[in-house]
């Protein structure tokens, strides 16, 4: 089945820098990738919306200049965390659709971010 | 506004069935997933629901009801690997995802 890989899968950081997370999709072409935080205890959190070629879909609640999203090529997308603090650290994930009429989304592995 | 309902927990003992029900409201609907999700792991994906009726996948089924706003996931033959948070999510007109909370699923020998 189709898979959708993320890079890196656990990252810490420094308070003040910026972290990049990939999302690939890598037997399929995603038009459209989607990224979620999870909350302990709590369902996904859907923050953005990545579509290939134009800006990124946020959230409500979501700030775009710190949680920057580019979808570059129809099998890349890139959440990068700028200026990350503590409160930023969390699991990301990132979900693509094939597309077609069941809108089947497949998952990355998530990314866990920690933020000293 | 939109909304999805899940139950917070449920229990069930081995080699049993359970149901986990979902109602939703969402502006336009284009069909509702069921995923299971492991504690720190992606979820996954379970089954796709977007007309009324049953689907069948083994040991776990998945039904829906359109003009209810209405959807379960039925568990047969229950195992102790199945412990795990289980998400209901539809999908609404602008094909965005709106996610239930989550049910966690604990299940007891």
């Amino acid at each position: 089945g189709a898979v959708v890989s993320q890079h890196p899968s656990r990252v810490i950081c420094k308070s003040g820098t910026s972290v990049k997370i990939e999302c690939r999709s890598l037997d399929f072409q995603a038009t459209t990738m989607f990224w979620y935080r999870q909350f302990p205890k709590q369902s996904l959190m859907l923050m953005a919306t990545s579509n290939e070629g134009s800006k990124a879909t946020y959230e409500q609640g979501v700030e775009k200049d710190k949680f920057l999203i580019n979808h570059a090529s129809l099998t890349l997308s890139t959440l990068t965390v700028t200026s990350a603090h503590p409160e930023d650290s969390s699991f990301y994930i990132c979900s693509a659709s094939e597309g077609g009429d069941t809108g089947e989304l497949f998952f990355g592995e998530g990314s866990r971010l920690t933020v000293l | 506004g939109q909304n999805i309902d899940q139950p917070t927990e449920m229990t069930a003992t081995e080699g049993a069935i359970v149901q986990i029900n979902c109602t939703y409201q969402t502006s336009g609907f284009n069909g509702l997933f069921w995923y299971q999700q492991h504690a720190g792991e992606a979820p996954t994906f379970l089954s796709y629901n977007v007309l009324d009726g049953l689907e069948e996948k083994g040991r776990f089924s998945s039904f829906l009801s359109r003009s209810k706003g209405y959807s379960y996931l039925l568990l047969k033959e229950l195992q102790m690997k199945d412990s795990a948070s289980y998400l209901c999510a539809a999908l609404d007109s602008n094909y965005q995802l709106i996610w239930g909370a989550g049910t966690k699923l604990i299940i007891k020998p």
